[in-house]
């Protein structure tokens, strides 16, 4: 069965600075997404970022970049340049070809002016 | 485009009394899911549909049913609620088993 583990339920970061949220999983798929949701306080799921099992480069976009360690089944997120709008709930979730997609429990985001 | 919206926003129930959440999604999508999410957890899989007339269970679909008579519409069908399901649910939909699912607001449910 899928599981998707986040360690850190709560982390903060001072404005500007780099923060990393961590994330491992576990499968027997060969074939998975990998991604990244933001869940600010309207609820609303935001997509940050996906990576392609099959692919090595890690995924980028603009300030959020992921570093993905396929043989140790680790995910984890990079904020650079943290800004205010990046507080909030952050997930990892995975999905294999089943249609079962499975979130992790979450971390809490917090960025200090 | 209106993405995928869910009604009502919010509700609350009796134990016993039943309620039908409605999605709809304009994106032309054939995969559409129901997730719950349970304070301070991520989501959960209830439900989910690969196109019209095609439903299958998720991870706790024990209480709940759900129809798919057209693309656009994925209603989710309470019976009998019960405190353990107060929770926020979302529906989603996709267009492919590989791509992004696209969420909904969130109906926040509370059972009493």
């Amino acid at each position: 069965a899928q599981t998707v583990t986040q360690s850190q339920p709560e982390m903060s970061v001072q404005e500007a600075e780099t923060v990393t949220l961590s994330c491992t999983y576990d499968t027997s798929e060969s074939d998975y997404y990998l991604f990244w949701y933001k869940q600010p306080p309207s609820r609303q799921m935001i997509l940050v970022i996906r990576q392609e099992a099959y692919k090595q480069q890690n995924a980028t976009e603009n300030r959020f970049s992921v570093n993905f360690q396929k043989a140790a089944k680790s995910f984890s997120l990079k904020i650079s340049d943290s800004q205010l709008g990046d507080a909030a709930m952050y997930f990892c979730a995975l999905k294999d070809n089943n249609n079962d997609m499975r979130f992790g429990a979450g971390t809490r985001l917090t960025v200090k002016p | 485009n209106a993405g995928v919206t869910q009604t009502p926003k919010f509700r609350i129930l009796k134990i016993g009394q039943s309620m039908t959440l409605q999605c709809t999604q304009d994106m032309n999508h054939n995969y559409m899911y129901w997730y719950r999410q349970d304070p301070g957890m991520g989501l959960k899989l209830i439900y989910y549909s690969v196109g019209a007339g095609i439903t299958d269970k998720g991870e706790v679909p024990n209480g709940y049913n759900v129809s798919r008579s057209t693309t656009e519409d994925f209603p989710l069908r309470l019976e009998l609620a019960a405190p353990s399901q107060t929770s926020v649910y979302f529906c989603a939909s996709g267009p492919g088993v590989w791509g992004e699912q696209f969420f909904g607001p969130g109906t926040r449910l509370t059972v009493l």
